[in-house]
């Protein structure tokens, strides 16, 4: 079955401090694997994807994950943080075949602090 | 780029009563919409898979007579809460794929509808 472990509950990092946001999935293949980010009352926004090809992958707002096979990870990482970056953040991954659904990690809570 | 519109953003209800939720693709069709559960501080949860012209598909432990999913429509789908519970309080999100190219659209999320039943 398909499973994304999220490790860290609740981060906490300086404005203008880096970040990394870890996930690991379960799965038989290859998936498709996604971070979205969510407002308090907020709906999903997409941050990024990985389908295939370049296992570096840019997306939105200057956010970056790294796909590795080897480690079952799709660690989402920011070079620079904004304190409009807080915010909750989920890692999902989905089948490669059909209009199926995703399965989402428990999220990671980001807070920002001056 | 793809929108999904979702309403109401918010109800409040009595209990008994039942709330109807519309999950819209605005411009892009979908066979297909998805819909998840999110308690507070948790993660999403897929309740139900509705399917344009036919039944919705229901995760396990899911009431398909408590939660009514219809999808009329290439660009619609309904989920209907009966005789709401205080326990159905939740935050209900939509999500649906291009079906024009499924193998390469993301899902898109509606904003969300935070029920309250009173």
């Amino acid at each position: 079955a398909q499973s994304v472990t999220q490790p860290d509950i609740h981060i906490t990092v300086s404005e203008g401090a880096s970040l990394e946001l870890r996930c690991n999935y379960s799965y038989g293949a290859t998936p498709y694997l996604f971070w979205y980010v969510q407002s308090p009352g907020q709906g999903l926004q997409l941050l990024l994807k990985y389908f295939s090809g370049d296992t570096l992958v840019q997306g939105i707002k200057g956010f970056e994950a790294e796909f590795k096979r080897s480690q079952s990870s799709f660690n989402l990482r920011k070079p620079s943080v904004h304190w409009s970056d807080a915010a909750e953040y989920f890692c999902a991954v989905g089948a490669r075949s059909g209009n199926t659904p995703l399965v989402f990690g428990k999220g990671t809570r980001l807070s920002v602090i001056a | 780029g793809a929108v999904v519109s979702q309403h109401p953003s918010r109800v409040i209800c009595k209990s008994g009563t039942s709330v109807k939720i519309e999950c819209r693709s605005l411009d892009f069709q979908a066979t297909t919409m998805f819909w998840y559960r999110q308690f507070p501080k948790q993660s999403l949860m897929l309740m139900a898979t509705s399917n344009e012209g036919s039944k919705a598909t229901y995760e396990q432990g899911v009431e398909k007579d408590k939660f009514l999913i219809n999808h009329a429509s290439l660009t619609l789908s309904t989920l209907t809460v009966t005789s709401a519970h205080p326990e159905d309080s939740s935050f209900y999100i939509c999500s649906a794929r291009d079906s024009k190219d499924i193998y390469n659209s993301p899902l898109h999320f509606g904003n969300g509808t935070r029920l309250t039943v009173t």
